[in-house]
């Protein structure tokens, strides 16, 4: 069974640097992609991107100029980064398999437990 | 505001049927087989219940189908149970992942 184990800081201040891991156990990172996904009140379910094995990204252009996420395969782990944070940043931040049809991800079959990120100053 | 909309809250009563919609705009929904949907339990992570419209993953109750018509598909809940008391996500894609509002469902 596919378990992702995420965690972070929680409370940052304006103008900092988000950063959360992702843990993946009982399957291999290899031949899937992994995302990011955040849930806020105001905004709903937003898709922030994803990363491959092989090191291949894509990001939600709507943030794409603040994210980075990055992998660790030699510890199954991936990681995100999101920079010059704004109080519009705090949200529950999930890490999740991504399953593909092409060169799309269109569902998310397994999830982290979520991370409550609050941005205030 | 979400690109699918889903009607903010149901009801229904225990052994009742209900169907959730989620329409969009500008024919995401409509485009392609790539609806899926989610169940979240206050606190928790979303739970993947439908993917590709109807089709079911491994231990998810047969009480949850999915349908698509035109531009809007549909999520039905058969023979409601207390635990089925939840908030349910559609999702399609469209030139980028789309997500609905969300439907809170309360189980009289």
């Amino acid at each position: 069974q596919v378990q992702l184990q995420q965690w972070g800081a929680g409370l940052l201040k304006p103008s900092e640097t988000l950063s959360l891991s992702c843990a993946v156990y009982g399957e291999s990172f290899s031949g899937h992609y992994w995302s990011w996904l955040r849930q806020s009140p105001g905004k709903g379910l937003e898709w922030i991107g994803e990363i491959s094995h092989t090191g291949s990204t894509n990001y939600n252009p709507s943030l794409k100029s603040r994210v980075t996420i990055s992998a660790d395969t030699s510890k199954n782990q991936f990681s995100l980064n999101l920079n010059s944070v704004t109080a519009s940043d705090t949200a529950v931040y999930y890490c999740a398999r991504g399953r593909r049809w092409g060169l799309v991800t269109y569902y998310f079959d397994f999830w982290g437990q979520g991370t409550l990120v609050t941005v205030s100053s | 505001q979400s690109a699918l909309t889903q009607p903010a809250s149901l009801s229904g009563s225990p052994g009742q049927s209900i169907t959730i919609s989620c329409t969009g705009t500008s024919s995401p929904v409509g485009t392609y087989n790539l609806v899926s949907w989610y169940q979240q339990h206050p606190g928790e992570a979303p739970k993947l219940i439908i993917y590709e419209i109807n089709k079911r993953p491994s231990g998810v109750s047969d009480r949850f189908s999915g349908s698509k018509s035109g531009n809007t598909a549909s999520l039905t809940i058969s023979g409601l149970q207390a635990e089925d008391e939840a908030d349910y996500f559609c999702c399609s894609y469209k030139r980028g992942l789309l997500f609905g509002g969300g439907t809170r469902l309360t189980v009289l």
